[in-house]
């Protein structure tokens, strides 16, 4: 049981590059979420799913997008890469979703990018 | 908006002394509460809980209580230890939308053995 997986873990971009950040969980989870993580500003959400098929922009979304094509996998995209797109991009699952309980959210390692 | 504030950091504390880290929070209803922790190079991981007023949620000798009356829910450990030095991030669900976590800054701690 790998729980919540990232690829790759380090990339260095050059502005105006595209690339494509995998997360992939084994938990069988309905949800899961793409933050960034600044110095300072804690985590940031950038779009969710709450199902196969379907996604929902967060507080960040502009320069990103996302594709839930299979339950397990969650894609973060930049088509045109930006050095304000710097960070580290943390991926997570949840089971619930439910109103009015906590959400216990399983996080996976990250990855480092940096966009000269 | 609903919102989470935590105390800034670094803190750096000798080994066995006693812990404190402030968070207060901004939220309509009743909101679930939670410490989340970041050891190095790693993901967060759920420290603990708590869902309703007065509840104190605990884990590896941390302890949380969920104070409505003064909007807190204050981190605190008898006695740290090396181990525990990481960032503590405390974090909210809004009862309104369950769909996010709002998470405050985040405190690094440092313990020095």
């Amino acid at each position: 049981n790998a729980g919540v997986t990232q690829t790759p873990k380090f990339r260095v971009l050059k502005t105006g590059q595209s690339m494509t950040l995998l997360c992939a969980q084994d938990m069988n989870h309905e949800y899961m979420y793409w933050y960034r993580q600044d110095p300072g500003m804690g985590l940031r959400l950038i779009h969710y799913s709450v199902g196969e098929g379907t996604t929902a922009k967060g507080e960040v979304p502009d320069g990103y997008n996302v594709s839930r094509l299979k339950k397990q996998n969650f894609l973060l995209g930049l088509e045109s890469a930006a050095p304000s797109q710097t960070s580290v991009y943390f991926c997570a699952s949840s089971y619930t979703l439910g109103g009015g309980s906590y959400n216990e959210q399983f996080f996976g390692p990250g990855t480092r990018l940096t966009v000269l | 908006g609903d919102s989470v504030t935590q105390m800034e950091g670094p803190v750096t504390l000798s080994e066995e002394a006693f812990l404190t880290i402030n968070c207060t929070y901004t939220a309509t209803g009743y909101p679930s509460l939670f410490w989340y922790v970041q050891y190095p190079g790693e993901g967060l991981q759920l420290l603990l809980k708590a869902t309703k007023a007065d509840d104190k949620g605990s884990n590896k000798g941390f302890e949380a209580t969920y104070r409505k009356e003064t909007t807190s829910f204050h981190l605190e450990k008898g006695s740290v230890q090396v181990s525990d030095s990481a960032v503590y991030f405390c974090a909210l669900t809004p009862d309104s939308s369950a769909s996010k976590i709002i998470f405050g800054s985040g405190t690094r701690l440092s313990i020095r053995p």
